[in-house]
């Protein structure tokens, strides 16, 4: 059971569009990571973000954490064959004692075409 | 810097029998997560080992155990393997000190089928 619920499952695009992937759950977390990940390979770091509201930037990509902690979106502008893979939403928990045990999403599998 | 590797990257058992999947973590990190990813959905939490205690597990029989050696790398052990079992098991290194925003890096995973 995935505590966090990504949508869509699948999306697929030609290069230069635009697309939107979705992470929602009903837990607060303290941080929030996106990952890709590639088949046969493990899941690569994209971005963490920690505050509410908070909004970060990596070229294409824009991360947006909710407000209320419990919800966070990616954001592809023009994207390129390259960004295809499998993207993957991941909470961190408060205490101390959750350092490290993430809560996965069940990922969003993206596939852009040229 | 050398990031998380894992070993083997493929394994095929039958069912009944035992496994030992192996990572080292990336320089500098004293805690290993285990996770296990079945085909089709996000990686599951198994247990991490922080200097070489079990500290966390998540749904898991007790026949999923593990080991954290003095050089921080791990050890995952499956016994009384079933086809369920049949997965990617990652390993992701973090270190409490030296990142404020909890982040952890994976390994390349070990593929394993049980038949």
């Amino acid at each position: 059971t995935q505590l966090l619920e990504q949508s869509p499952q699948f999306l697929s695009i030609q290069e230069g569009e635009n697309l939107t992937v979705y992470c929602n759950s009903s837990s607060v977390f303290s941080s929030l990571q996106w990952y890709r990940q590639e088949p046969g390979e493990g899941p690569v770091l994209l971005v963490t973000v920690v505050t509410g509201g908070e909004v970060k930037k990596l070229k294409r990509l824009t991360f947006q954490f909710g407000d209320a902690r419990k919800d966070s979106s990616l954001h592809i502008t023009a994207a390129q064959p390259g960004d295809t893979g499998l993207y993957l939403c991941a909470g961190g928990g408060w205490a101390t004692d959750s350092w490290g045990k993430f809560q996965f999403g069940a990922g969003t599998q993206v596939v852009v075409t040229p | 810097e050398t990031g998380v590797t894992q070993s083997p990257t493929h394994l095929i058992k039958t069912r009944g029998q035992q496994v030992t999947l192996r990572c080292s973590s990336q320089s500098g990190h004293n805690t290993v997560s285990w996770y296990q990813q079945a085909l089709g959905q996000g990686p599951q939490f198994i247990f991490q080992y922080y200097r070489e205690e079990e500290n966390g597990r998540g749904n898991f029989p007790p026949r999923f155990s593990g080991l954290q050696f003095p050089n921080y790398s791990s050890e995952l052990n499956v016994n009384a393997l079933e086809l369920d079992d049949s997965a990617l098991y990652l390993c992701a290194s973090s270190s409490p000190s030296s990142s404020v925003y909890n982040e952890q890096f994976f390994g390349p995973g070990t593929r394993l089928t049980v038949l």
